[in-house]
């Protein structure tokens, strides 16, 4: 069975410091990717940043980074110079074996000015 | 910008009454998906469409059916709405079905039932 952890349902951060959400997965594919969703309040699901598991190379899309860590199956995000607007539920997913994706449960994070 | 639309944004219906919810995409995926989100939840998947190809999610009640007339328009439809329906819906695409596959959303359709 493939699943997702979240195991952080909330998180708080004082604006311009850093933040990491933590992730772990199970899967028995080979290939598989990883995303970080983000979702403001009542607002769009945004995809934050995407891992494809082939490459050792962690993903990085501005002020947000990945650990990567295949062996031990985690996928932490992390937030650099957070800022009011990264307030958020911030979903991690997979996406193999299935055309279903495996959402963890989120975790809310919010920004604190 | 290619995109995921919905609309309406909000729509609020009736104990009973039905209703249809819509979701276009400039993107010419192949596949567009239904999810059903409740508060502060991960969303749920009702359905999918690879193509013309209808796919239902075996817990996905029968109340709920959807619509796919070309590439670019796909609907759900409620036929009774029920108290526990109040939700968000989401739409997603992905490209193709071959796995892993990135799926894109919609802004979402916050339903009321009253």
């Amino acid at each position: 069975a493939q699943t997702v952890t979240q195991s952080q349902p909330e998180m708080s951060v004082q604006e311009a410091e850093t933040v990491t959400l933590s992730c772990t997965y199970d899967t028995s594919e080979n290939n598989y990717y990883l995303f970080w969703y983000k979702q403001p309040p009542s607002r769009q699901m945004i995809l934050v940043i995407r891992q494809e598991a082939y490459k050792q190379q962690n993903a990085t899309e501005n002020r947000f980074s990945v650990n990567f860590q295949k062996a031990a199956k985690s996928f932490s995000l992390k937030i650099s110079d957070s800022q009011l607007g990264d307030t958020a539920m911030y979903f991690c997913a997979l996406s193999s074996g299935t055309y279903k994706y495996i959402f963890g449960t989120g975790t809310r994070l919010k920004v604190l000015a | 910008d290619a995109m995921v639309i919905q609309n309406p944004r909000y729509q609020v219906t009736q104990f009973g009454k039905p209703v249809t919810l819509s979701c276009s995409q400039t993107l010419n995926h192949n596949v567009m998906y239904w999810y059903q989100q409740k508060s502060s939840q991960a969303p749920k998947l009702l359905f999918h469409y690879y193509d013309k190809d209808f796919n239902n999610e075996a817990d996905t009640p029968d109340n709920f059916q959807s619509r796919r007339p070309n590439t670019s328009f796909c609907f759900l439809d409620i036929r009774s709405p029920g108290l526990g329906d109040a939700a968000m819906y989401l739409c997603a695409t992905s490209r193709d079905q071959g796995y892993p596959e990135t799926q894109y959303f919609g802004p979402g359709t916050r339903l009321l039932v009253l």
